[in-house]
């Protein structure tokens, strides 16, 4: 299986404050065909995950633009500009390379 | 709009099984790859099973193989999961969730709640 293994696994921020989280994979997820398979999460208090970030930079229509993911092979970052307070909630990494791994969330605070 | 909507769920005693359904609709769900991915209370996610447009293919994890089976039906805009020989262990709330080529699980339903429990 690929680990994916994220830190910190909780992060307090004050608003209009930057926040990164970073996201290790126990092996590469760089295929053969080029594409990275690395996407970032976020589950808002008491809903179902959403997709922010895509082949760990594109992010979904309609995220806003604070938001960026960036990395490569086995380590990759997601990072909010300036966190505002709908961004609360367990953020989530997660691999497509090797079937689907999660990592184990990290929890954003205001 | 796209809504995916989970059900089926319920309490049932170990050894025991459930078929959850997924409804899709505002898309072409022949069109689409579909997963099955559980959150039990207070942990994180963990994908369970996916399935190709046209049922051909299937995929599962080590935790689930042998004893669930995805299916679905494009004539009724649905996706299934048989889940047999359960064990207090897959208590979870169970979500479905669509794949755009490329982009994996861009949507998600609400999810349906199994509870295993003697």
């Amino acid at each position: 299986d690929t680990v994916m293994t994220q830190s910190p696994l909780s992060l307090s921020v004050t608003p209009g404050q930057p926040a990164s989280i970073s996201c290790k994979s126990s092996q590469s997820l760089l295929h053969s065909d080029g594409k990275t398979y690395l996407y970032w999460y976020l589950q808002k208090p008491g809903q179902s995950p959403q997709l922010l970030i895509y082949k760990v930079s594109s992010r979904l229509s309609g995220v806003p633009s604070r938001f960026s993911g960036s990395g490569s092979g086995t380590d990759f970052t997601l990072r909010i500009s300036r966190v505002e307070a709908e961004d609360v909630g367990v953020y989530y990494c997660m691999q497509a390379l090797h079937l689907i791994t999660f990592g184990q969330g990290t929890r954003l605070e205001i | 709009e796209v809504q995916l909507v989970e059900s089926g769920g319920d309490f049932v005693q170990p050894g025991g099984s459930l078929r959850l359904s997924c409804a899709a609709s505002g898309f072409t769900f022949s069109n689409y790859e579909m997963n099955w991915v559980r959150q039990a209370p207070g942990k994180g996610p963990e994908w369970l099973s996916y399935i190709n447009v046209n049922g051909a293919t299937t995929f599962y994890a080590d935790s689930v193989k042998g004893r669930f089976t995805i299916s679905r039906d494009n004539a009724r805009n649905s996706l299934y999961l048989q889940m047999s020989s359960l064990r207090v262990e897959d208590t979870a709330l169970y979500y479905c969730a669509r794949d755009e080529g490329d982009i994996k699980a861009d949507k998600w339903g609400q999810g349906t709640l199994v509870t295993v429990s003697s």
